[in-house]
């Protein structure tokens, strides 16, 4: 089983409407959580952290983790086409530095 | 302007040549990692660093060396060893006791 896993998509929204992206990790003493976005042949960008369970807003971006069910979403709210990327969940294992990343949720927002 | 600088950003090697990949970084920041991506993959980490003359090995170390003296500067070494090294490599830092991550815009290498 991998440790962090995200469905590979494509998710296909239109302009507007509200995308939602899952990422679940299978340990349960992972501490922090993170999604970037990544544009096609580029580098990943930090959009969001959360820590605790619960939900985190940022702008259009809602973060929402569940410890105890072992899964942490994205939720994009007004999608845009500029939100067409690629994102990637990261889960802190422990307490070092070593992040996972899952394999990524490719999202397409039509116009 | 802080940040992460990666050279060169293309680059093709012969197979049995070992190639350098430079990662210079001006945040200040104590760790660093290297992560390699494959098309339509997430991000596999390589190694990372946490301080100075310290460096741990993530998940496919094999064929790959790094150091560091630095710690503005964190170079990773492709050896001939590494059996398949084509792929996106990016190197990432961040400040002490935390997952964010900011990268450098990657290095392509290509084995032809």
């Amino acid at each position: 089983q991998k440790e962090v896993e995200q469905n590979s998509g494509p998710l296909s929204v239109p302009e507007g409407a509200i995308a939602s992206l899952n990422c679940t990790y299978s340990d349960r003493v992972s501490q922090s959580f993170f999604w970037y976005r990544q544009y096609s042949g580029k580098s990943p960008e930090l959009i969001m952290s959360i820590y605790s369970n619960g939900d985190k807003e940022d702008g259009r971006f809602t973060a929402q983790l569940n410890k105890a069910s072992q899964y942490v979403s994205l939720l994009i709210r007004d999608s845009q086409p500029s939100d067409s990327a690629t994102y990637l969940c990261a889960v802190q294992m422990d307490s070092s530095y070593k992040l996972i990343f899952g394999s990524g949720t490719r999202l397409l927002v039509r116009p | 302007d802080g940040g992460i600088t990666q050279s060169p950003k293309y680059l093709f090697r012969k197979e049995g040549q070992n190639v350098t990949l430079s990662c210079e970084q001006n945040l200040n920041h104590d760790a660093m990692y290297w992560y390699r991506q494959d098309p339509g993959q997430g991000l596999r980490l390589i190694y990372y660093s946490q301080i100075v003359n310290d460096f741990q090995k993530g998940d496919i170390a094999e064929g790959y060396s790094v150091s560091r003296e630095k710690k503005e500067s964190f170079p990773l070494t492709v050896t001939s060893a590494q059996k398949n090294p084509t792929a996106f490599y990016l190197c990432a830092s961040t400040r002490k006791n935390t997952g964010e991550l900011f990268f450098g815009e990657g290095s392509r290498l290509t084995v032809l």
